[in-house]
């Protein structure tokens, strides 16, 4: 178990540019899981994939997020445009389906955005 | 929509007990988690509790869980300096398939 996985750790970009992030799941779990954490916040819900699926998307993600599980294993969160209120720490988690099926975090991608 | 309430602050002597609450609006919520977040780190699951049971021990964590006014604790026993951290508290809807997470309880622990 090589844990969740999340590339790159920082990234500062100017307003108006595109950014992805990469995250790789425990390789086990089938479900997938981006959330969003600003400073002094708890992390809110993006979206989730049962395998390649997308299963739910928070309205907080704009349309100018969009995400992709293509293969049913990593994942990539592309922003497009990316404006200041964008910048905060992105967190990938994975899960197995059923049991207690808690989260499992990667370290997170922080955004900065100038 | 669902809600995960955290106290914001603790601040404890090291060898004390901790005790950080929850409340939750969820009632379809069928496991109750506790995460520690350390500084630059993502979240860490310490313990969790199947909605069904009123109590969890592990260790130096008890967890308790009060369904019908939905109501969780975190009890940590001879807190250390190194329990210094964010503790979250979150709720999993299987149906919804995702966690709602608290803001967080700032752990302090003085030597």
């Amino acid at each position: 178990d090589t844990g969740v996985s999340q590339d790159p750790r920082h990234k500062i970009t100017k307003r108006g540019q595109n950014v992805t992030f990469r995250c790789d799941p425990i390789s086990e779990h089938n479900r997938l899981y981006w959330y969003r954490q600003t400073l002094g916040q708890g992390p809110e819900f993006l979206t989730y994939f049962q395998n390649e699926a997308q299963l739910e998307k928070s309205r907080l993600l704009s349309n100018r997020f969009s995400a992709e599980r293509p293969k049913g294993s990593f994942s990539t969160l592309e922003i497009q445009r990316t404006e200041q209120g964008d910048s905060a720490m992105y967190l990938c988690a994975s899960s197995p389906t059923g049991g207690s099926s808690p989260l499992h975090f990667g370290n997170g991608t922080r955004l900065t955005v100038t | 929509g669902e809600d995960v309430e955290q106290s914001l602050f603790l601040s404890v002597r090291e060898g004390d007990s901790s005790v950080i609450n929850c409340t939750y609006t969820d009632s379809s919520s069928t496991y109750l988690y506790w995460y520690k977040q350390e500084p630059g780190a993502g979240l860490q699951l310490l313990t969790y509790i199947f909605s069904n049971m009123d109590m969890k021990q592990d260790q130096r964590l008890t967890v308790l869980l009060n369904k019908k006014d939905k109501h969780l604790s975190l009890r940590i026993a001879d807190t250390q300096t190194g329990d210094s951290a964010i503790y979250f508290c979150a709720d999993m809807n299987t149906n919804a398939g995702k966690s709602t997470f608290g803001d967080g309880t700032t752990l302090t622990v003085k030597p």
